[in-house]
């Protein structure tokens, strides 16, 4: 079974610039969550997708948004980009809607913003 | 803001031994689980601990889990230069799939 794939890999984008960052989950899997990992704020829930609905949102601004398609896939745009927002971003996915079952991690998009 | 508080922070040893680190975290949970990482990659999931579990077990891992105390532990045994790694906790406590994680322990195994 493919994991989960996230697309690009690296990115290299301009201050005020948007990006849109995608996350293919497992197979099956419906759930979909995204994640970003800074050295100076470590590993900070974004948001959740559920079934092409968000479920849970993290305390992000709402220059991050998202969005999942009806075969699970996710998107997770930021607008307006920030030097701060240079991150690893990482998606999950996750058959169960409830966190008793385990996520399976992306290999992450590395957002570098000059 | 982050749930769990990871102790220590680094932690250096030879292979063969063992490797122990701590994470403590503030509100009640469902389920706590481990995970591991290497050089700035994804995370792979190691163990999942319910909340009315004690301890469990997976090939070299062993967590513990005091919900009284708020804490839980996980031990590597005979560790090898493979498990060079950061390892974190993360913990559920809302509805859906959010996870909380803590700050990493940054292991480092020598050969």
């Amino acid at each position: 079974k493919a994991g989960v794939t996230q697309t690009p890999r690296y990115l290299i984008k301009t201050r005020g610039q948007q990006v849109t960052l995608s996350c293919s989950p497992i197979s099956g899997h419906r759930s979909v969550s995204w994640y970003q990992q800074t050295p100076g704020q470590g590993l900070q829930f974004l948001f959740e997708y559920f079934s092409e609905t968000q479920r849970n949102k993290g305390n992000f601004p709402g220059r991050f948004s998202g969005r999942q398609f009806s075969n699970s896939r996710s998107e997770m745009n930021v607008s307006t980009l920030e030097l701060g927002d240079s991150a690893l971003y990482l998606c999950a996915s996750s058959w169960g809607t409830s966190g008793s079952s385990e996520q399976y991690f992306g290999p992450g998009t590395r957002l570098t913003v000059t | 803001s982050q749930q769990g508080e990871e102790d220590p922070q680094a932690l250096s040893i030879q292979e063969g031994e063992n490797a122990t680190m701590n994470c403590s975290y503030k509100t009640s949970i469902n389920n706590l689980q481990w995970y591991r990482q290497n050089s700035g990659r994804g995370l792979v999931h190691l163990i999942l601990i319910r909340s009315n579990e004690r301890e469990k077990h997976s090939g070299r891992l062993r967590v513990t889990l005091d919900t009284s105390k708020k804490s839980s532990s996980l031990l590597i045994t005979a560790s090898r230069a493979a498990d060079t790694a950061s390892y974190f906790c993360a913990t559920d406590g809302a509805a859906g799939n959010k996870l909380t994680f803590g700050g990493g322990t940054r292991v480092l195994v020598k050969p």
